[in-house]
């Protein structure tokens, strides 16, 4: 049972425009969400949170939504630079005493120039 | 600047062989996990701790195994490696919630293990 969902496993953007990345997840008891960026042969790098009292947090070019009760997350990037071609995926930790870190199973962002 | 290490970048080993990949961590982190990457099927989890001495199953635990004996180190083992267990292999550290509240889990660089 896979508690979080990245449906879309690529998407290609022109640079300058927006990109956006959704993530679905089944686990009411989620309350906190990140997303990760991840370049060929490294390992994931931390990009942004919500927390669920939240519905969007904003990090310069970055931003996340949260709508709680469609489940649903999605990061927004604008505008789309060449840099951001890779790898993104959206995690949630379990409950305090179970923080199991659940990930999706990624969407790989192309940038075209 | 905080760090989680991997002991090797790249390894190569033959089927049958005992593997073991270490992991090491700076940040004085309760949990530490274990995941493999593989092309379309995102990050799994294979073993998970959340104190010393203290581990849980992931997703994936089959033919794995773990030792956490220091707080700072978590080590994978493959008891015999087989083909199918070729991927890329990350280590994570991460807070307790409880105690440090809503953070991000830093890895390391990975570890591309190739059995052969």
């Amino acid at each position: 049972d896979q508690q979080v969902k990245q449906n879309s496993p690529s998407l290609s953007v022109q640079e300058g425009r927006i990109s956006i990345l959704n993530c679905d997840y089944t686990n009411s008891m989620f309350d906190y969400f990140l997303w990760y960026k991840k370049y060929p042969a490294e390992g994931p790098t931390f990009l942004i949170s919500i927390s669920s009292i939240k519905d969007k947090n904003e990090d310069g070019r970055f931003t996340v939504f949260l709508n709680k009760s469609a489940k649903h997350l999605s990061l927004h990037i604008v505008p789309s630079q060449p840099g951001d071609s890779a790898v993104y995926f959206c995690a949630a930790p379990g409950d305090f005493g179970n923080e199991k870190l659940t990930f999706g199973t990624g969407t790989r962002l192309t940038i075209i120039p | 600047d905080v760090k989680v290490t991997q002991s090797s970048r790249y390894l190569v080993k033959r089927t049958g062989e005992k593997v073991f990949l270490e992991c090491v961590q700076d940040m004085d982190h309760e949990n530490m996990f274990w995941y493999r990457q593989d092309p379309g099927l995102g990050l799994r989890l294979i073993y998970f701790s959340y104190d010393v001495k203290m581990k849980e199953k992931g997703d994936i635990p089959e033919g794995y195994s773990v030792s956490r004996e220091k707080k700072e180190r978590f080590s994978l083992i493959l008891e015999s490696a087989s083909t199918n267990q070729t991927s890329m292999y990350l280590c994570a550290s991460s807070p307790n919630r409880a105690i440090k509240g809503n953070t991000e889990a830093f890895f390391g660089q990975g570890t591309r293990l190739t059995v052969v």
